[in-house]
């Protein structure tokens, strides 16, 4: 079993939908959440982070973590096309220092106008 | 958000040769770098973290006289394919975590095409 769990999709919604993107993931020890967002042929850009469990909002995202079923998700209100790219999650354990980052095999988003 | 810069974005070279990519974080000092590979349709692919001042570790199955990495400062940390040979064409990119937190920005990538 991976550590981290992603439907890698595609997912297909129309313009102005609501997106949810889900990770899973098996090791307790992770405490720190990320949602990178990588469009073709480029590297991931950080969308948000977030340490605790609830919501975390940002314009038209939100993250939500629910570290009692190991869950995060990612919201995207009034979809736009420009959203449609490859989205990661990604975690780690708290503490500082080398921790390695563990990334879920990302899902890709199409928004169709 | 904090920069992370690649250079260069695109190279080719001959099969034989060897490439180096810079990974640079502009505004930020990190003690940790990573280096992924990516295949087309692919996830990334952590091949190796680099530490400043001390060996890189590598992934299982990353040959590390192959992928040589050097992090010489907080700032810099470089990839360098020795002998670089047609399957290691890919799209590499690198991304640095502050010296505070964990957060983790990724460069541009580099596209290797070994012709």
């Amino acid at each position: 079993q991976k550590e981290v769990e992603q439907d890698p999709g595609p997912l297909s919604v129309p313009e102005g939908a609501i997106v949810s993107l889900n990770c899973t993931y098996s090791n307790s020890a992770f405490q720190y959440f990320m949602w990178y967002r990588q469009y073709s042929r480029k590297g991931p850009e950080l969308l948000m982070y977030t340490y605790s469990s609830g919501n975390k909002e940002d314009g038209r995202f939100t993250a939500q973590v629910d570290k009692s079923s190991k869950y995060i998700s990612l919201f995207i209100r009034d979809s736009q096309p420009s959203d449609s790219a490859t989205y990661l999650c990604a975690m780690s354990p708290q503490s500082g220092g080398y921790q390695k980052v563990t990334f879920g095999t990302g899902t890709k988003l199409q928004v169709i106008p | 958000g904090a920069v992370v810069s690649q250079h260069p974005s695109r190279v080719i070279c001959k099969s034989g040769t060897s490439v180096k990519i810079e990974c640079r974080s502009l505004d930020f000092q990190a003690t940790t770098m990573f280096w992924y590979r990516q295949f087309p349709k692919q996830s990334l692919m952590l091949m190796a973290t680099s530490n400043e001042g001390s060996k890189a570790t590598y992934e299982q199955g990353v040959e590390k006289d192959k992928f040589l990495i050097n992090h010489a400062s907080l700032t810099l940390s470089t990839l360098t394919v020795a002998s670089a040979h047609p399957e290691d064409s890919s799209f590499y990119i690198c991304s640095a975590r502050q010296l505070a937190g964990n957060t983790i920005y990724f460069g541009e990538g580099s596209w290797l095409t070994v012709v």
